[in-house]
């Protein structure tokens, strides 16, 4: 079993519609998780960043946390065209680097 | 401010030959990580500095991979000899700390293909 776990898709949703993006994990020490988004040709750029358990918004974007599943969700809202990339889910345990799941392809279609 | 830069932006060499990739992190930045993304993966951590120190190279295949971060700022990454599965995308991205907190903030990479 992988470490980190994302469903690589692609998904692919109308413009408008709500996205969710999963993550499971096997380590339960980890407790930083952060979401990232790359697009084509691009290095990650942070978007969420969450400590331990519970939800954290960010205007159309709420990342959640699940310590006691192992799962990590990252909801977009009103999803745009310009959301179209790999989401790539990202979690560490205290003194440790981050572990990178593979990444999740949206294509969100006008 | 300017983000993490790198270069070059593609290399194509053939197996057996060398390459080196370059990386400029973000001012003030100590600490400065360098990940391979194999087509369809997520970053790999290869190593990671602080400052001019290395803090983590465990995953760093040390036989055809070396990184030098010469007085704590740029950073060069070299394969000698280069291996078909090197084929990847070579991302530096910097942060201000080691602290889980601190974001990490990645360059455009440098995407590499073995002939």
């Amino acid at each position: 079993q992988k470490e980190v776990e994302q469903d690589p898709g692609p998904l692919s949703v109308p413009e408008g519609a709500i996205v969710s993006l999963n993550c499971t994990y096997s380590n339960s020490a980890f407790q930083y998780f952060m979401w990232y988004r790359q697009y084509s040709r691009k290095g990650p750029e942070l978007l969420m960043y969450t400590y331990s358990s519970g939800n954290k918004e960010d205007g159309r974007f709420t990342a959640q946390v699940d310590k006691s599943s192992k799962y990590i969700s990252l909801f977009i809202r009103d999803s745009q065209p310009s959301d179209s990339a790999t989401y790539l889910c990202a979690m560490s345990a205290s003194g440790q680097n981050f572990v990178f799941g593979p990444g999740t392809r949206l294509s969100v279609l006008p | 401010e300017a983000g993490v830069a790198q270069s070059p932006r593609y290399k194509i060499i053939e197996k057996r030959q060398s390459v080196a990739f370059w990386c400029n992190p973000i001012s003030g930045h100590a600490t400065l990580y360098w990940y391979q993304q194999i087509l369809g993966q997520g970053p790999k951590l290869l190593i990671q500095f602080q400052n001019n120190g290395v803090v983590d190279d465990s995953q760093l295949p040390k036989d055809r991979f070396s990184a030098e971060r010469l007085k704590g700022v740029d950073s060069t990454l070299k394969i000698q000899p280069a291996k078909l599965e090197d084929s990847a995308v070579y991302l530096c991205a910097s942060s201000l700390g080691t602290r889980e907190s601190q974001p990490q903030h990645f360059g455009d990479g440098t995407r590499l293909s073995i002939l």
